[in-house]
């Protein structure tokens, strides 16, 4: 079966540094793979995702993340964070549209 | 466009009590329906999920059942809450007619703290 893990379960970055949040999949097949980000007391939000085709993927917020398959990842980067990016984000994987693993999560905090 | 209700925001009850959480979903037809729960610093739980009217899908034992009377209402239920079933409760839905990437959107959420 498909899963993810996210690597981190904080990361804390000034506002206007790079942000990196890292996530590996593990599937025996090609994946779909997304990104999820959920602000405080509020549902998730889908930031990007994965299907087939170009890697790098390009998603809302300047938020991008680039599918690598040699080193099973699919991280998540912003060149540089904005206070309003404080959140929680979500890695998540499937194969079938019933079965969608999501990683643990990470916080990510900006300070001023 | 489609939109996802839940409600109610929140809720306390008491452990022993019912518990009824309604999910609808607006704008789009014959979706797959999901509920999560969410437990305080924790990732999210599938607990139940549905393809269709009536057809209902189980991930983990509990005491709670879930519902799906019509095409877009989703409905989490309880008997007898537990302390442990306090947490952030999320519905979900996703269609290969929108999209075949299997992509889940969710709703707002339903605060729930058992006391």
């Amino acid at each position: 079966a498909q899963s993810v893990t996210q690597l981190g379960s904080h990361v804390s970055v000034s506002e206007g540094a790079l942000v990196l949040l890292r996530c590996n999949y593990s599937s025996s097949v090609p994946p779909y793979l997304f990104w999820y980000v959920q602000y405080p007391n509020q549902g998730l939000q889908l930031l990007l995702k994965y299907t087939t085709g170009a890697t790098l993927v390009k998603g809302i917020n300047g938020f991008e993340a680039e599918f690598k398959k040699s080193e099973t990842s699919f991280h998540l980067t912003k060149p540089s964070a904005h206070m309003s990016d404080a959140a929680e984000y979500f890695c998540a994987v499937t194969l079938n549209n019933n079965d969608m693993r999501f990683g643990a999560g990470t916080r990510l905090t900006v300070k001023p | 466009s489609q939109t996802i209700h839940q409600w109610p925001a929140t809720l306390v009850q008491p452990v022993g009590s019912p518990l009824s959480l309604e999910c609808t979903v607006e704008g789009t037809s014959n979706p797959n329906l999901y509920w999560y729960r969410q437990a305080a610093g924790r990732g999210l739980q599938l607990l139940f999920y549905s393809v269709g009217i009536g057809q209902i899908s189980s991930e983990v034992p509990q005491n709670l059942s879930a519902s799906r009377p019509q095409d877009r209402q989703f409905i989490l239920s309880s008997k007898k809450l537990l302390l442990s079933d306090s947490g952030f409760y999320l519905c979900a839905w996703s269609s290969l007619e929108r999209s075949p990437s299997y992509e889940q959107y969710f709703g707002p959420g339903t605060r729930l703290t058992v006391t």
